[in-house]
């Protein structure tokens, strides 16, 4: 099975800086979608940002863009101008299907991140 | 546009009670329909997907069930509550291939 791996359990930032948040994949595919999400205290689990395997350039979302290293199975997400809001829980996934041919996304642990005003 | 629901939102209930919370989504058709759970301070954990109606597969063993009795219906159960069934409780749906998944608001259920 695939596994999803962030290695930063807790990260911080000051206002305004800028973050970068890591995230590694294990697949044998060549084809499959990776996503960052954001779960802040609400518990309400909004996605951040989406990546194409067979795209190379690397995704943006105003202030969240993305460094996908595909041969290196890396995707980290990097938060430009950090603002309060940011502060939450964010999780890596990857999007596998299984041998009936549903599909799944596999999470990472997860990197609290805590910005510093 | 697409609304996910689920209730109840928060839930206390006394070791070896049963257990019913339900997910419905509106705005689409024959959607993929996901549950987890997430313990305190850990990641997502599939529970169970469903790709149609009585169509259901289950990730980990477990004294949880799922039924879909409706197209946009998702429901998750349990005969007798442990005290390790605790956590937020997390709906999630989406189609097609390759595309996100979009999240409830989530359950959180204390086990007592």
């Amino acid at each position: 099975a695939q596994t999803v791996t962030q290695s930063q359990p807790e990260m911080s930032v000051q206002e305004a800086e800028t973050v970068t948040l890591s995230c590694t994949y294990d697949t044998s595919e060549s084809d499959y979608y990776l996503f960052w999400y954001k779960q802040p205290p609400s518990r309400q689990m909004i996605l951040v940002i989406r990546q194409e395997a067979y795209k190379q350039q690397n995704a943006t979302e105003n202030r969240f863009s993305v460094n996908f290293q595909k041969a290196a199975k890396s995707f980290s997400l990097k938060i430009s101008d950090s603002q309060l809001g940011d502060a939450a829980m964010y999780f890596c996934a990857y999007s596998e299907f299984d041998q009936g041919g549903s599909e799944k996304l596999v999470f990472g642990k997860g990197t609290k991140l805590t910005v510093n005003p | 546009s697409q609304t996910i629901h689920q209730w109840p939102a928060t839930l206390v209930q006394p070791v070896g009670s049963p257990l019913s919370l339900e997910c419905t989504v509106e705005g689409t058709s024959n959607p993929n329909l996901y549950w987890y759970r997430q313990a305190a301070g850990r990641g997502l954990q599939l529970l169970f997907y469903s790709i149609g109606i009585d169509q259901i597969s289950s990730e980990v063993p477990q004294n949880l069930s799922a039924s879909r009795p409706q197209d946009r219906q998702f429901i998750l159960s349990s005969k007798k509550l442990l005290l390790s069934d605790s956590g937020f409780y997390l709906c999630a749906w989406n189609v097609g291939g390759y595309n996100e998944q979009f999240f409830g608001p989530g359950t959180r259920l204390t086990v007592l």
